[in-house]
């Protein structure tokens, strides 16, 4: 089945440890984006990639960076975790947001602790 | 700006009555907006769109949703409620240039047996 992948699931770092998490997808969609959740809380788009092109929300922290290599993969870094960098992490895929009908198809997240 | 509104932190209905979970929206031009399920440590599951078309929009678990343009609601409901509905819901729409969802807050959708 096509689908969305995260690793891993959950991932636990020190404080100021640099952490990456993995995202790819089956799909073949153009865009991959990076949401974080924290607790009770609605999801907050933190950047996104339209193929190669790299779109950062203006209040993302300067701390949070992404690569994409390919169409399949996208990494989430957080150079110097802080403790309210705790969160879930969600990616999502999408095909073509200029597409009225475009729609985002979630992963199963990444819950990162912070100790 | 766009944004959405979930006025309920939680509903509770029995197993087998019906369920409404509310979802108001405010955005310039045309509202596209979704339904997502979330259980508990998991991602987001998609439940439902509005494109345009049929205010009633009919979705995955026989779930759907009324699109009411003068009241700027977009609301989940199911005719008849199971256990296993229980999770978060979260309405949202999507941003101008479609990259990107704006989401609600999310509703608790807690059905007792």
């Amino acid at each position: 089945d096509a689908m969305v992948i995260q690793n891993p699931r959950y991932q636990v770092t020190q404080f100021g440890k640099p952490v990456t998490l993995s995202c790819s997808q089956t799909l073949n969609h153009n865009v991959m984006y990076w949401y974080q959740q924290k607790s009770s809380q609605a999801p907050k788009l933190l950047f996104h990639y339209y193929d190669k092109d790299f779109n950062n929300e203006a209040d993302t922290p300067d701390n949070f960076q992404s690569r994409r290599p390919n169409t399949s993969f996208c990494f989430l870094d957080i150079r110097s975790p802080g403790l309210g960098d705790a969160a879930m992490y969600l990616c999502a895929t999408s095909r073509d947001p200029g597409m009225s009908t475009d729609t985002q198809y979630f992963g199963p997240g990444t819950r990162l602790t912070v100790l | 700006a766009q944004s959405v509104a979930q006025p309920e932190d939680q509903v509770n209905v029995a197993e087998g009555n019906p369920l409404t979970v509310k979802c108001t929206y405010s955005v310039s031009g045309n509202p596209y907006l979704f339904w997502y399920v979330q259980y508990p440590n998991r991602g987001l599951q998609f439940l439902l769109k509005y494109i345009t078309g049929d205010n009633l929009v009919k979705g995955s678990y026989g779930f759907e949703a009324e699109f009411n343009k003068s009241q700027t609601s977009f609301h989940l409901k199911k005719p008849s409620a199971l256990v296993s509905d229980s999770a978060l819901y979260f309405c949202a729409v999507r941003r101008p240039r479609g990259d990107g969802l704006t989401f609600g807050k999310g509703t608790h959708l807690i059905i007792q047996p």
